[in-house]
């Protein structure tokens, strides 16, 4: 069966540590990946994805298709990061069709 | 550009009650989406709409959970009768469509309604 995990519920870092958000996939063939973020009180929104392989606000993802994860990592988190992240595979024969991890809050302390 | 918009944004009914919520997608985008998202869990797909037709309705409770997009743009999606375990946050989405080209758009999501059936 097609599953995402984020296996942490809870992530908890001070500002300027680093902070990587685990994403293992178990999906046939070669899906697209995404990660979502919701911050406080706004709308769930894209913040990347593993094709275009750009930082977002200091935040990269490697696609590692051998370990099947797609984990998201920032070398110096700040507060503002504090945010519900959510992995997304899209399944590589739907065209639009996302599955969402359940997610990780990340809080970062002064 | 306008985003998704959504409304009721809270609704509290009683159980076997009828609810709907309303979606308007952004201008242009013709894909839209419906998902449920219970507390703790990320977004489930219920529905997905390519203009006015359904791509994919696979986990939509079909018994008691409807939805359409009559003219491609504005969507409803209507419980009846609902269930205490239909308590949730209802989102939409909507995204570009392009034919014959791989890849994968981003969704835009709206507010959300929040339904709390007792």
């Amino acid at each position: 069966a097609q599953r995402v995990t984020q296996p942490e519920k809870l992530l908890s870092v001070f500002k300027g540590a680093p902070v990587e958000l685990k994403c293992n996939y178990s999906y046939s063939g070669s899906p697209e990946l995404f990660w979502y973020v919701q911050y406080s009180r706004q709308r769930l929104q894209l913040l990347l994805r593993h094709i275009s392989r750009e930082s977002i606000k200091g935040f990269t993802a490697d696609l590692n298709k051998g370990e099947t994860s797609f984990h998201l990592k920032k070398p110096f988190a700040q507060e503002e990061d504090s945010a519900m992240y959510y992995c997304a595979p899209n399944k590589e024969t739907s065209g639009s069709r996302l599955t969402f991890g359940e997610g990780t809050q990340l809080t970062v302390n002064p | 550009e306008a985003g998704v918009a959504q409304s009721p944004r809270y609704k509290i009914i009683e159980k076997r009650q009828s609810v709907a919520f309303w979606c308007n997608p952004i201008s242009g985008h013709a894909t839209l989406y419906w998902y449920q998202q219970i507390l703790g869990q990320g977004p489930k797909l219920l529905i997905q709409f390519q203009n006015n037709g359904v791509v994919d309705d696979s986990q939509l409770p079909k018994d008691r959970f409807s939805a359409e997009r009559l003219k491609g743009v504005d969507s409803t999606l209507k419980i009846q009768p609902a269930k205490l375990e239909d308590s949730a946050v209802y989102l939409c989405a909507s995204s570009y469509l392009k034919l014959g080209l791989a890849g994968t758009y981003e969704q835009y999501f709206g507010p959300g309604t929040r339904l709390t059936v007792t």
